[in-house]
């Protein structure tokens, strides 16, 4: 059984379009993750959730949007994509939020914006 | 805020070579860090971490890493390259909430 997985595993869409991209753990885990990498591989966190509620919240865009209907799940919505959008979209969770707690990552879904 | 220098995007070595991959973190409180293995269109890996228990932190595939306070450094090291190692490594430094700051990472390429 995959620990983290999320869907679609390769995303490609027009510009202006809106997608979501799904993430469930099941390692029972308290705490999940958004994390984009981008087109040079560089990685940044976007959004956190613990018992499903939002404790990270970095720079985005309001045109991204997380929601998680369960601590198991964690979905990241995207409105009016535009190209710099495109990037690799890592799910991630741990025990807890604690620092230093080991983080599973899952296999990442690849985003093109056309 | 914490932050991660890797030195070096990318490192080459012959098989058999040792592997040292470089990271120097900046943080104002006890770092917690870790190095990730990312193989190409995979996922992140763990390959170890630090969490204050001992310098000489010891991981998976043969690779260790030592924690240097005085030099703020946390090097990834192996004795002997193999070819599977190939990979992207990125080191990172957890902050409040747990999220993981990344280092730039490093590309190592195992020469036969």
């Amino acid at each position: 059984d995959t620990a983290v997985s999320q869907t679609p595993k390769y995303l490609v869409t027009q510009m202006g379009n809106d997608k979501s991209i799904k993430c469930e753990q099941n390692l029972g885990h308290d705490t999940m993750y958004w994390y984009k990498q981008d087109s040079k591989k560089f990685l940044k966190i976007m959004f956190s959730y613990n018992n499903k509620e939002l404790i990270i919240n970095e720079t985005v865009p309001n045109r991204f949007s997380p929601k998680s209907p369960d601590k198991a799940h964690l979905n990241l919505h995207i409105n009016s994509l535009e190209l710099g959008d495109s990037a690799v979209y890592f799910c991630a969770s741990s025990q807890d939020a604690a620092r230093g707690v080991r983080q599973f990552f899952g296999p990442g879904t690849r985003l093109t914006v056309l | 805020a914490q932050s991660v220098t890797q030195l070096g995007s990318h490192v080459s070595v012959s098989e058999g070579a040792l592997v040292l991959l470089r990271c120097n973190y900046s943080s104002s409180v006890p770092p917690y860090l870790f190095w990730y293995v990312q193989y190409p269109n995979q996922g992140l890996q763990l390959l170890l971490k630090y969490t204050s228990a001992a310098t000489l932190v010891k991981g998976i595939n043969g690779f260790e890493a030592e924690f240097k306070k005085s030099e703020t450094s946390f090097h990834l090291t192996k004795p002997s390259a193999h070819m599977s190692d190939a990979a992207e490594y990125f080191c990172a430094v957890s902050e409040y909430g747990n999220k993981l700051v990344f280092g730039a990472g490093t590309i190592l390429r195992v020469k036969s």
